[in-house]
């Protein structure tokens, strides 16, 4: 069975201080993996994919990285308006193709 | 665009009522999905859609129905609401053309109370 564990459960940071938020995953198979955000109240929005180990991609203050067997997603200078839960979710290759989503990363970044 | 639009956003219901949660999008996407999150767990999945008149159950599909007779909606329903069904649901899309599923946009999500 595909597996997603996600540490820390919260994470509280001053402004700047950089850090990592981890993703640890068992799939038969990898086809994807994925990083979303979700503010209080709404809907998760889709942050990165990253497809084989030794992948990067960045996008702003964000770097998602990815090895065999966990994924991170480092956070550099963060500021206020970063402060959102992280999900990582994994879709596994062959067979059914469903996404299995951790249940996240709750960050929050003190001004 | 809108985007995925969810309606109602909050609905509460007394134990055995039923209920339909509709779900549209307007990026042509073939896939759509219903979730459900609770508190502790991560995003699951109840019903997922392929096509236009297809339907197909998720992990947790007990005491839900779904139909998507037009691409751009997908309904859930629930026919005898259970306290256990309390919960945000929430509907996705994707486009499946490089077979890659997780890149999915969410809707704002409905928070149903079943009392």
């Amino acid at each position: 069975e595909d597996q997603v564990t996600q540490s820390p459960e919260a994470l509280r940071l001053q402004e700047g201080e950089s850090s990592s938020l981890n993703c640890s995953y068992t799939v038969s198979g990898l086809r994807g993996l994925f990083w979303y955000r979700q503010d209080p109240g709404k809907g998760p929005e889709f942050l990165f994919t990253l497809y084989s180990a030794g992948e990067e991609k960045e996008k702003e203050r964000l770097k998602a990285t990815l090895t065999k067997k966990e994924s991170f997603l480092h956070i550099t200078a963060p500021k206020p308006e970063d402060s959102a839960t992280y999900l990582c979710a994994v879709q596994a290759s062959g067979g059914y193709q469903k996404v299995t989503f951790g249940t996240g990363t709750k960050l929050q970044v003190i001004p | 665009n809108a985007g995925v639009t969810q309606t109602p956003k909050f609905r509460v219901l007394k134990t055995g009522q039923s209920m339909t949660l509709l779900c549209a999008q307007d990026m042509n996407h073939e896939y759509m999905y219903w979730y459900r999150q609770d508190p502790g767990m991560g995003l699951r999945l109840i019903h997922y859609s392929v096509g236009e008149g297809t339907t197909a159950k998720g992990e947790v599909p007990d005491g839900y129905n779904v139909s998507r007779l037009k691409k751009q909606n997908f309904l859930l329903g629930l026919e005898s609401a259970a306290p256990s069904q309390t919960s945000v649901y929430f509907c996705a899309s994707s486009e499946p053309g490089t077979g890659i599923l997780g890149e999915q946009f969410f809707g704002p999500g409905t928070r149903l109370t079943v009392l």
